[in-house]
């Protein structure tokens, strides 16, 4: 049973650049979420999708957006990257929008120079 | 808003020392609370759950109480190992069940 994968691991981008991050929901999940970790920091919330809808955000501003395709995989678009967007960025996906448990995927480390 | 507000770290402790890792919340209602662990280039796992008042949360000899009274939720252990070494994170999740919000972390090192 895979659980939740993110592509690429690693990656670095210039500052005004835009990036695409993807995450593979663990099997049988439908929701994705997503999350900034920054360096010595706890997981802070981007948004969520839910039927390929963005359910919640967090308080993030329009430079971030993402999309959920129709087999619940996700991306999550930065763009005009800054340096402070250099962080480690966690999928999380989970069955349902409600109180069932998250499972995190590794995380995708970007590096904004 | 919702917070978490957990003890800073590091933490540093030979094998087989008591640990506590402190944790308070801030929330409207009844949330559910979490102990994720963080080990060195890997994602969040999670360790242990409660989803109400005087729950016990418990998973590889860690154990946690939802103390609504105190708005606590501290993660304790009796005797840790160096395989334990990581940063742990206590978290909740709203009423409305969609976002976690962390607390900031706590480094554990243990050494032999």
């Amino acid at each position: 049973d895979a659980g939740v994968t993110q592509s690429p691991t690693h990656l670095i981008k210039t500052r005004g650049q835009q990036v695409t991050l993807r995450c593979s929901p663990k099997s049988g999940h439908d929701t994705v979420s997503w999350y900034q970790q920054a360096l010595g920091q706890g997981p802070q919330f981007i948004f969520q999708y839910y039927e390929e809808e963005e359910r919640q955000r967090g308080n993030f501003p329009d430079r971030f957006s993402g999309h959920q395709f129709p087999n619940y995989s996700s991306e999550l678009n930065v763009n005009a990257l800054l340096l402070g967007d250099s962080a480690l960025y966690l999928c999380a996906s989970s069955l349902g929008t409600g109180k069932n448990e998250q499972y995190f995927g590794p995380g995708t480390r970007l590096t904004v120079t | 808003g919702d917070s978490v507000t957990q003890m800073e770290g590091p933490v540093t402790l030979s094998e087989e020392a008591f640990l506590t890792i402190n944790c308070t919340y801030t929330a409207t209602g009844y949330p559910s609370l979490f102990w994720y662990v963080q080990y060195p280039g890997e994602g969040l796992q999670l360790l242990l759950k409660a989803t109400k008042a005087d729950d016990k949360g418990s998973n590889k000899g860690f154990e946690a109480t939802y103390r609504k009274e105190t708005t606590s939720f501290h993660l304790e252990k009796g005797s840790v190992q160096v395989s334990d070494s990581a940063v742990y994170f206590c978290a909740l999740k709203n009423q409305a069940g969609t976002a976690l919000i962390f607390g900031k972390g706590t480094t554990l090192s243990v050494s032999s």
